[in-house]
């Protein structure tokens, strides 16, 4: 079955500084997920990556599927305390890409301290 | 409200004891999902459900677990005798298509089994 590890597991900075996150699957990626859970909440939806090489960004964040489609990356400019959160990566579990039976990573855990 | 509604919020109950969680997706979203997660771990896809038939029950970890959506709205997920490793959050999502990769997620239902 496909596995997801993030890495970190977690992650302190300065508001103001830039950070990246990491998604590694055990097998080819057909549609990479991120979501955004705060404590305690249900998932926020960030972006979808399906083709390799893809990057998208929605205002200081953005994130990229490798050429492999193996790994993606979430970069995020200038933090600020609004992007502290749990941080998941997600992966269809099916080859023929459903879109809904995702299989997540642990997450990473994002502290921006003022 | 707008987004997905789940009840309750926080569940405690004796182990052996049955267990109903409900979810109220959004309004006019044909696609529910169920997901559940367990501390430190991302959400594992339990269920989903096309209008009021139950498209993929394949995340179901055992009989004990039984979902209904019987007007294609509402959804609740059952439980059976109830086991302490059963403790979890229970997610609920929904979304209008399935093609598009963006679940809304609703706060979930935190079940702790005593």
């Amino acid at each position: 079955s496909q596995e997801l590890e993030q890495s970190p597991q977690s992650l302190i900075v300065q508001e103001g500084k830039n950070l990246t996150i990491n998604c590694t699957s055990s097998k080819t990626l057909y549609g990479l997920y991120w979501y955004k859970q705060k404590y305690g909440e249900g998932l926020i939806f960030l972006m979808m990556l399906q083709k390799g090489g893809e990057e998208k960004s929605h205002e200081k964040i953005t994130a990229k599927l490798d050429e492999k489609k193996q790994q993606s990356s979430l970069h995020i400019t200038a933090s600020q305390p609004s992007h502290a959160g749990i941080y998941l990566c997600g992966a269809d579990k099916d080859s023929g890409g459903s879109n809904y039976k995702l299989t997540f990573g642990k997450g990473t855990l994002l502290t921006v301290n003022p | 409200g707008a987004g997905v509604s789940q009840t309750p919020s926080n569940k405690v109950t004796e182990k052996g004891k049955y267990v109903e969680l409900r979810c109220d997706p959004i309004s006019g979203h044909t696609a529910l999902y169920w997901y559940r997660q367990s501390l430190g771990q991302g959400p594992e896809f339990l269920i989903y459900f096309q209008g009021t038939g139950a498209a993929d029950d394949s995340g179901l970890p055992n009989d004990r677990f039984f979902a209904v959506r019987p007007e294609g709205s509402v959804s609740t997920l059952k439980i059976q005798r109830t086991e302490r490793g059963d403790s979890a959050m229970y997610l609920c999502a929904s979304s209008l298509h399935t093609d598009t990769g963006e679940l809304f997620f609703g706060e979930g239902s935190r079940l702790t089994v005593l």
